[in-house]
């Protein structure tokens, strides 16, 4: 089972609403990730969590909340978004944060009204 | 600070042609190269990973090379078909990060 599972495939949220995206993997992999991709732009880094813990922070700012409950499970909480935020963002592993393949989920196409 | 390109950004090629896709980096301390496949509106499909000690990879018709030290790698589709129809991206983790720095992809079209 080489697949990361993303829910919810699409989201439709208002400025002051408060909502969850969810990443699940079972691959035994150790390092989870969040991308936000715009529209005919590269992935970029959010966040990397590394045995459980945060590693990597790009800079987001705090309306966008991870959290990483067990090795198998990534949260990306939401609240009071903009409407820049609108995108597709793309939740990944790979076996450990150095090398090896980082597999992708299919993505959340979040649009903030 | 690493920086990746992908050149061409577009590429249109009747079907059944061999082609390539290039992908350059500045820094050439890297851990690994990976290649991505991405069609509209979904995830990232991963093809071909090359570690920096390797020259490279084969799966199926795809084949990536890399080149550390011309800051190089290039991905080579045999026989295109009509469904090789996507966005490939290239991607490097750095000794120094636990970050994937992606190129800016380059869009294929295969005509039948």
């Amino acid at each position: 089972d080489t697949e990361v599972t993303q829910t919810p495939k699409h989201l439709v949220m208002g400025m002051t609403n408060k909502k969850s995206l969810k990443c699940e993997q079972h691959m035994g992999h150790r390092a989870m990730y969040w991308y936000k991709q715009k529209a005919k732009k590269p992935p970029e880094l959010m966040f990397v969590y590394s045995y459980e813990k945060l590693s990597i922070n790009e800079s987001v700012p705090s309306r966008f909340s991870p959290e990483c409950p067990n090795s198998s499970l990534l949260n990306l909480h939401l609240h009071a978004l903009q409407p820049e935020d609108s995108a597709l963002y793309l939740c990944a592993s790979s076996q450990d944060g150095r090398g090896g393949y980082a597999f992708f989920g299919q993505g959340t196409r979040l649009t903030v009204v | 600070k690493q920086e990746v390109t992908q050149i061409p950004a577009a590429l249109s090629v009747p079907e059944g042609e061999n082609l390539v896709l290039n992908c350059s980096f500045t820094d050439s301390a890297i851990y690994n190269l990976q290649w991505f496949r991405q069609d509209p509106g979904k995830g990232l499909t991963s093809l071909l990973l090359i570690q920096s000690s390797q020259r490279e990879q084969t799966s199926g018709r795809l084949n990536a090379s890399l080149d550390k030290s011309s800051g190089r790698s290039t991905l080579y589709i045999a026989a295109s078909q009509p469904g090789d129809s996507a966005t490939y991206l290239c991607a490097v983790k750095t000794d120094s990060s636990y970050k994937l720095i992606f190129g800016s992809g380059t869009r294929l079209l295969v005509r039948p």
